[in-house]
This record gives C-alpha cells, structure tokens and sequence, in this order.
C-alpha cells in the first residue's frame, strides 16, 4: 500500500529555517517525480517544488527559488523540503504529492498525496 | 505562467443532478490537464488525468472532456459524498499552475 507521511511541520519566526520531511512506503521515491504542493488554509493549492525521479532534476515555483530546497534520500526512502528565510508568505499546509510518471520532464499529475504539515511564519 | 480560471466558484445541487464545472487555460495546453477532488482537511485525490482519463478507482460518473483552452468536468447523478472542491491543474510547462477552485454543496 502506497502512503506518504509528512512531518517537520510547525511554528517558525520570519527568517528562520525547518525542514519537511515525507516518508514514503510501498513504492521507492527514486522511481518516481515527486512535489511538494502547499495550500493556504481555506485557500487554493499552489505548486512549489518538484523533482524528478529520472535524474533528479528540480524545478522551483518563481515565489520559492534560491529559499527552499527540495532532495531525496534513497537509503531512507524519504523526500525533503528544506525552508530557509521564511517569509509570512509561506505559511500554509505542505502537502508531498507522487507523480506516477517516474520519467517524465517535469511534474505531470499527482496520485497519491500525504496528509500534509501545516507551517506558520509567525513572530 | 499560464493561468487556469475556473467556473463557478461555487456551486449548489441536489443529489441525483448532472453538474458540469468548466477551465479554462491562458493559452492552449494541448490535453494536459488533470483534476482533483478535496473534501475538508484532506489532502486532493486525483479524479481525471490527460483531460478525460478517469484514475482507477474513481466512479464512472465522473467525466472530463476538453482541449486546447477549454476544458470542463461532469459529475452524473450527483451522490452525497461527491462534496468538496474541485481543482483542475495544467502541466503544459513549468510552473504547473492549479485553477481557483469550485465548491460544491450538494
């Protein structure tokens, strides 16, 4: 059974820094694109990151670049989000997402999502 | 970045009704087009993909159809547990974007 589980969620002052973590089981991450996708509570979804699972590209929403950080640790089967610098602006719920298309060129559609990490920028 | 706008926001049906929520892309993103349901404090589960591929699992009275920059998303005789939001998402480029959103209550 495919499930994802994301943790690391939680309060954070403006500038400072957390890492999102998603553990993944019944499918290998490497085999797989995956994203990070994140929603304002009672707001609209937006993208943020992605990497494939072919090379491990990365590709970053324009509002996110040179600020967050996604990676993969094979051995631990696992997907990363690191946030640096956060901003009021990124506070929302992260949600990991797999994209089954394990080769494509980026980020096509989304089958299985975590039960996402709510993040709060907050002084 | 291409823009997804969807109609209505908001919707309000009876159980049994045929309803239809409409996308429409900035420009033309071939067939590339998905979308997803989410109920409240849930994650989005995927519905349709490629416009009107129905994701195994998924009840037969959902439907897509659509390309180029039009697309819409039927649901046939409406079912209680059909509530939620509806998003549509384009993957024609990068940065994929999501339209705003449809509400439905049954």
């Amino acid at each position: 059974e495919v499930q994802m589980l994301e943790s690391g969620g939680g309060l954070v002052q403006p500038g400072g820094s957390l890492r999102l973590s998603c553990a993944a089981s019944g499918f290998t991450v490497r085999s797989y694109g995956m994203s990070w996708v994140r929603q304002v509570p009672g707001k609209g979804l937006e993208w943020v990151s992605h990497i494939t699972g072919t090379g491990g590209i990365t590709y970053y929403a324009d509002s996110v670049k040179g600020r967050l950080t996604i990676s993969r640790d094979n051995s631990k089967n696992t997907l990363y989000l690191q946030m640096n610098n956060l901003r009021a602006e990124d506070t929302a719920v992260y949600y990991c997402a797999r994209d089954p298309q394990g080769s494509s060129s980026w980020p096509y559609y989304f089958d299985y999502w975590g039960q996402g990490t709510l993040v709060t920028v907050s002084s | 970045d291409i823009q997804m706008t969807q109609s209505p926001s908001s919707l309000s049906a009876s159980v049994g009704d045929r309803i239809t929520i409409t996308c429409q892309a900035s420009q033309d993103i071939s067939k590339y087009l998905n979308w997803y349901q989410q109920k409240p404090g849930k994650a989005p589960k995927l519905l349709i993909y490629d416009a009107s591929n129905l994701e195994t699992g998924v009840p037969s009275r959902f439907s897509g159809s659509g390309s180029g920059t039009n697309f819409s998303c039927t649901v046939n005789s409406l079912q209680p547990e059909d509530i939620g939001t509806y998003y549509c998402q384009q993957y024609d480029n990068v940065p994929i974007t999501f339209g705003q959103g449809t509400r439905l209550e049954i």
